[in-house]
């Protein structure tokens, strides 16, 4: 089957920390890979997103490397910002055209 | 902004009821999506239109229902509700590569607060 794994949080660091939430996938075939993005009390929001294996997506100072032999997709960020605060989820997309998401992972950064 | 709307924004509503929940896709956007967001289950797929009709279907429960009109904004049907259906649903909208094909790139809605006392 078809499923997303990622760290439970929430996770807590100091500004200019660096980030790693990590993102594992069980799926047939070759899926797409996404991290999306959840402010407060807004919906979300598409961060990264890599389509093939060895694929890097990057965006805002994170990224996300699809390591197809390991079945992961790892969000890292050099030195997160208090604006980074906010839920992270790890989706993806199989060739059934559906998508899975992770449990999300809550993100706190503090001054 | 996304550019996807949904309305209400918030809903309060007794059980055994029955509620529409409404979403507009970003202009030109052919596919919407519906997802239920709740504490314990995390974010859960229910269903996919594709310029009109079922395209997938995820962990809907029977007694809700979806459909996407011809002007292309869905409507997300939930009956005989239950305390558990307290959540957060939200709508996404995506425009395929390929008509018909693997879609990509999904844009999220605001979200409804969904609320069963």
């Amino acid at each position: 089957g078809n499923s997303v794994t990622q760290m439970e949080g929430p996770v807590t660091l100091s500004e200019e920390a660096f980030l790693t939430i990590n993102c594992t996938y069980t799926a047939t075939g070759y899926p797409s890979l996404f991290w999306y993005v959840q402010y407060p009390g807004e919906g979300l929001q598409l961060l990264l997103k890599a389509t093939k294996a060895d694929d890097k997506g990057s965006n805002k100072g994170f990224e996300a490397t699809y390591r197809k032999e390991t079945t992961s997709f790892h969000l890292e960020k050099g030195s997160v910002q208090v604006s980074d605060s906010a839920v992270y989820f790890c989706a993806l997309l199989n060739t059934g055209n559906q998508f899975y998401f992770g449990t999300g992972t809550s993100l706190t950064v503090i001054p | 902004d996304s550019g996807v709307t949904q309305t209400p924004k918030h809903l309060i509503t007794a059980t055994g009821q029955r509620v529409t929940l409404r979403c507009s896709p970003r202009s030109g956007d052919l596919s919407v999506y519906w997802y239920q967001q709740s504490l314990d289950q995390g974010l859960q797929f229910l269903i996919q239109y594709y310029n009109g009709e079922e395209r997938a279907k995820g962990n809907i429960l029977e007694r809700f229902s979806a459909q996407q009109f011809p002007d292309l904004h869905s409507e997300l049907n939930l009956s005989s509700l239950e305390l558990g259906d307290s959540a957060l649903y939200f709508c996404a909208s995506s425009y395929p590569r390929v008509a018909g094909g693997i879609t990509d790139t999904q844009y999220f809605g605001p979200g409804t607060r969904l609320t069963v006392l």
